[in-house]
C-alpha cells in the first residue's frame, strides 16, 4: 500500500504566483487534513474535510483553498502565494467520525515562495 | 490556539536514561494521541489512548492521561540514540472532527 502520497516534494514560487498541493489516500479513510509546520510552531491545522464533500476550516486557513475531490483525494490550492506561505506542508488522513483512529502522514512538500 | 502543548520544548539525555514528555490540552477529547517526527520526515504515530483510559503500554512507551487535568505524559524508557526525534501529542476534540498538534518536544539522546 502506498499509504498517503503528497505531490510535489519540493516547489519554489514566485510572490503572487498560485499552485495547488496535491494528496490522495488509498486506504478508504474518511477524514483527510492539510496542515503546515513552521519552526518553533508545531503543525498547525490548515483545513480538513471530515468526508467526502465536506471541508472545514482549521486554525490558520487565510490564503488557502481546498476540494475534497472524492474520498481519496484532498488537494489545497494557494491562489496567491505570499512569502508568509513558505513553510512544509503535510497531508494526513485518519479512520473514524467522531472519534478519530491513527493519522497516516504523507512525506511533506518544502515550499518556497521568493 | 493550539490545543495540545508540550512540556519541555527540548530535552537532552544519556543513552540508557528515560525521558519523559508531558502534553496539556484545552477542551474534553475523545482520545489523545503521541507521534514522532525524524527531522524532515513526516510524521509516525506511536500510540493512541482513549478518554475511558489512565495508561497504556507500547513496547518502550508509556502513556498516561489525566482528563481532569487535561493533561498526558510520554515515558520512553532505556533511552537510544534513534529515539532522537520530535515529539508531538495530538488531540481529537469532541465534536470538533480533526486531529489538533501541539509544538512538540525535541529529544536529543546521546551516546
Amino acid at each position: 500500500n502506498a499509504g498517503v502520497t503528497q505531490t510535489p516534494k519540493f516547489q519554489v514560487l514566485k510572490t503572487g504566483q498560485s499552485m495547488t498541493l496535491q494528496c490522495a489516500q488509498d486506504m478508504n479513510h474518511n477524514s483527510m487534513y492539510w496542515y503546515r509546520q513552521d519552526p518553533g510552531m508545531g503543525l498547525r491545522l490548515i483545513y480538513y474535510s471530515a468526508s467526502e464533500g465536506t471541508t472545514d476550516k482549521g486554525e490558520v486557513p487565510n490564503g488557502y483553498n481546498v476540494s475534497r475531490l472524492n474520498k481519496r483525494e484532498f488537494s489545497l490550492r494557494l491562489e496567491s502565494a505570499a512569502p508568509s506561505q513558505t513553510s512544509v506542508y503535510f497531508c494526513a488522513s485518519s479512520m473514524g467520525q467522531g472519534a478519530l483512529g491513527e493519522a497516516f502522514f504523507g512525506q511533506g512538500t518544502r515550499l518556497t515562495v521568493v | 490556539s493550539q490545543q495540545g502543548e508540550e512540556d519541555p520544548q527540548a530535552l537532552s539525555i544519556q543513552e540508557g536514561e528515560n525521558a519523559t514528555m508531558n502534553c496539556s490540552y484545552k477542551t474534553s477529547i475523545n482520545n489523545l494521541q503521541w507521534y514522532r517526527q525524524n527531522s524532515g520526515r513526516g510524521l509516525v504515530h506511536l500510540i493512541l489512548i482513549r478518554s475511558n483510559e489512565r495508561e497504556k503500554h507500547s513496547g518502550r512507551l508509556r502513556v498516561t492521561l489525566d482528563t481532569s487535568k487535561k493533561s498526558s505524559s510520554l515515558l520512553i524508557t532505556a533511552s537510544r540514540a534513534a529515539d532522537t526525534a520530535s515529539y508531538f501529542c495530538a488531540t481529537d476534540a469532541r465534536s470538533q472532527g480533526n486531529l489538533i498538534f501541539g509544538k512538540g518536544t525535541k529529544l536529543s539522546v546521546k551516546p
